[in-house]
């Protein structure tokens, strides 16, 4: 069956050092996501990813977030600077179509501690 | 803007026990409204949803209805297993943000003990 994959499973870094988060959407899958759930907090919206271009973003995808799709199978999420409060589990995500239509398929989720 | 809550957890029950996890939400328009659920060390998975007021949606024994007049959308399953346990999230997308984001609850750790 089909699957999101995310690597690294758990990474530990600096507080201001750059981290780059990989996942490898499905393969037939157009839209792509990530999501963060800091501990003990609700899963959020970072930014969805459609058509080699951002389409959506929320406020806390600042200037320190970047995504990209380098080739035809990964999509990759960027911090530059990491900060303490950037401490979270991050999910990518992928789906056929729009959220409102079908079902997102997640990843086992990235987490990321910065000390 | 979007918003969902969730009854507070965790949540503890015996197999065969009657579950209901509640849901409520805030939005304008016609959201479309899910269940997700989170097996340990697994990623989220769709488990149920409803696109419009009054659908039922169902699956593995999990039902929940889009009641627009309480703005609800609780979980219910008549006998639970052990193999449930997990963390349930419910979500929602659309209503006055585009489609492409789901916001979630805070998530509800189910436990069904033997």
């Amino acid at each position: 069956e089909p699957e999101v994959t995310q690597t690294p499973s758990h990474q530990v870094t600096q507080m201001g050092q750059e981290v780059i988060l990989r996942c490898v959407p499905i393969s037939n899958h157009l839209y792509f996501y990530w999501y963060r759930q800091i501990l003990g907090q609700k899963v959020e919206f970072l930014v969805s990813f459609y058509n080699n271009e951002i389409s959506e973003k929320s406020e806390i995808f600042d200037d320190q977030f970047s995504v990209e799709r380098p080739d035809g199978s990964n999509f990759t999420l960027k911090i530059r600077s990491t900060k303490l409060e950037d401490s979270a589990m991050y999910f990518c995500a992928s789906s056929p179509g729009l959220v409102g239509t079908g079902e997102l398929f997640f990843g086992e989720g990235s987490r990321l501690t910065v000390l | 803007g979007n918003s969902v809550t969730q009854m507070e957890g965790p949540v503890t029950l015996s197999e065969e026990a009657f579950l209901t996890i509640n849901c409520t939400y805030t939005a304008t328009g016609y959201p479309s409204l899910f269940w997700y659920v989170q097996y340990p060390g697994e990623g989220l998975q769709l488990l149920l949803k409803a696109t419009k007021a009054d659908d039922k949606g169902s699956n593995k024994g999990f039902e929940a209805t889009y009641r627009k007049e309480t703005t609800s959308f609780h979980l219910e399953k008549g006998s639970v297993q052990v193999s449930d346990s997990a963390v349930y999230f419910c979500a929602l997308s659309g209503g006055e943000t585009s489609g492409s984001r789901l916001t979630f609850g805070e998530g509800t750790q189910l436990t069904v003990n033997p």
